[in-house]
């Protein structure tokens, strides 16, 4: 069964502290694996698209890799307004290019 | 401004009465979507359509329906909303790529509830 898990679940961090999200898929024939950030009550936004195992993106402060298996958004010393909640999906492509999202990880800075 | 428009962004309506939540796209984009947002159940797909007249079932389509006469437009119909259908919806647009699906352009956002 297609599946992506994501952890952990809430991250609080003060603000230079680095930190990692990971994000960790099963799927049949990965076709690349996308990140987006969703403040409360607002649309997810879009980040970064990876496609193959190696592959990295980097956009400010964040960094995001990609693996067989997993997938991880790295957090270089984070600042308040990076606090969102942070979502991975994979698209299934015999499924009419259908997304399946992780739970997400919501990220708390303190300043 | 390349965005997704939807319409409106919060209801409150009673059971029964029919609804129909407008999205809008200025992208050209083939693909658009539905989805769901439940606490603790993620972002889930309502319907979908890969083209204009081409439309198909996502993973929770009970209670809506859906119609792709235009490119740009995509609304989501409930035509007799019960509580269990409030919930904070969200309309998505892609270009329709089958090597790699582009990115995914969400919406802001419908918040409904079902009384």
């Amino acid at each position: 069964e297609d599946q992506v898990t994501q952890s952990p679940e809430a991250l609080r961090l003060q603000e230079g502290e680095s930190s990692s999200l990971n994000c960790s898929y099963t799927v049949s024939g990965l076709r690349g694996l996308f990140w987006y950030r969703q403040d409360p009550g607002k649309g997810p936004e879009f980040l970064f698209t990876l496609y193959s195992a190696g592959e990295e993106k980097e956009k400010e402060r964040l960094k995001a890799t990609l693996t067989k298996k997993e997938s991880f958004l790295h957090i270089t010393a984070p600042k308040p307004e990076d606090s969102a909640t942070y979502l991975c999906a994979v698209p299934i492509y015999n499924q009419g290019g259908k997304l399946i999202f992780g739970q997400g990880t919501e990220l708390s800075v303190k300043p | 401004e390349a965005q997704v428009t939807q319409n409106p962004r919060y209801l409150i309506t009673v059971t029964g009465k029919k609804l129909t939540v407008t999205c809008s796209q200025n992208m050209n984009h083939e693909y658009m979507s539905w989805y769901r947002q439940d606490p603790g159940l993620g972002l889930r797909q309502i319907y979908y359509s890969m083209n204009v007249e081409v439309t198909d079932k996502g993973d929770v389509p009970e209670g809506y329906k859906v119609s792709r006469k235009e490119k740009r437009n995509f609304p989501l119909i409930l035509e007799s909303p019960s509580p269990n259908q409030t919930s904070l919806y969200f309309c998505a647009s892609s270009r329709y790529d089958r090597g790699t699906g582009g990115g995914y352009t969400f919406g802001s956002g419908t918040r409904l509830t079902v009384v």
